[in-house]
């Protein structure tokens, strides 16, 4: 089965609204990854964030890896946050990486 | 430090021709991954290589595409024969067996 699952798969928002995307994994893991892509774009990686909470801008990453799953929260959006992004777990000793489906989200004016 | 690099970053190919698209990791990485990634099937895993052992080779992928690792900071991926369900955007991918991943800016690859 799929190692794992994010959630919402789309999501349409008024710039200025905070977004919360969740990435739930069924393996258990040494760290995670969250990435961003620009349509025609390569993978940017925004968080290395093996537990606990990290912080940069107006984006924070919470891991709890006790309850499998890992959330990105996006405060005051804005229309260049538009784009896809996915969630990558990862069993460290073997370098076996799990990606998501991915979350697609639009930021409107 | 160079990121991840990628050649070309567009290729149109004709059904049947042969080609190679090329990575060199981040410097002094010793993981090396190959990733094709469409809209229908996200990112599947290609290749992956160790300290230039490959490590996996991507199984549904044996037949018509082979990965390889001459030295440690140049890796081809090379598709014999090219078919349009091909079309995708190829990614390499290295990491410093830290678990964090670093992609190059991708190869569109279209076949005709």
């Amino acid at each position: 089965g799929q190692q794992v699952q994010q959630s919402p798969a789309s999501l349409v928002l008024q710039e200025g609204e905070n977004a919360e995307l969740q990435c739930n994994f069924s393996t258990s893991l040494n760290s995670m990854q969250w990435f961003y892509q620009r349509p025609g774009g390569s993978l940017v990686s925004l968080f290395y964030n093996p537990s606990g909470t990290k912080h940069s801008g107006r984006l924070t990453s919470t891991t709890v890896i006790k309850e499998r799953r890992s959330s990105l929260h996006i405060s005051s959006s804005q229309t260049t946050d538009s784009g896809t992004y996915l969630c990558a777990l990862v069993n460290t000793g073997y370098q076996n990486f799990y990606f998501g489906k991915g979350t697609s989200l639009t930021v409107i004016p | 430090d160079a990121g991840v690099t990628q050649t070309p970053r567009h290729e149109v190919a004709e059904k049947g021709q042969t080609i190679i698209l090329k990575c060199e990791p981040v410097s002094g990485h010793n993981d090396l991954f190959w990733y094709r990634q469409t809209k229908i099937q996200g990112l599947e895993l290609l290749s992956y290589f160790r300290s230039k052992s490959l490590m996996e080779d991507g199984g549904a992928f044996k037949d018509r595409f082979k990965a390889e690792m001459l030295n440690s900071s140049f890796s081809t991926l090379k598709i014999q024969p090219t078919e349009p369900k091909d079309s995708a955007v190829y990614l390499c991918a290295s990491s410093l067996n830290t678990g964090q991943l670093y992609f190059g800016e991708g190869s569109k690859l279209t076949v005709l």
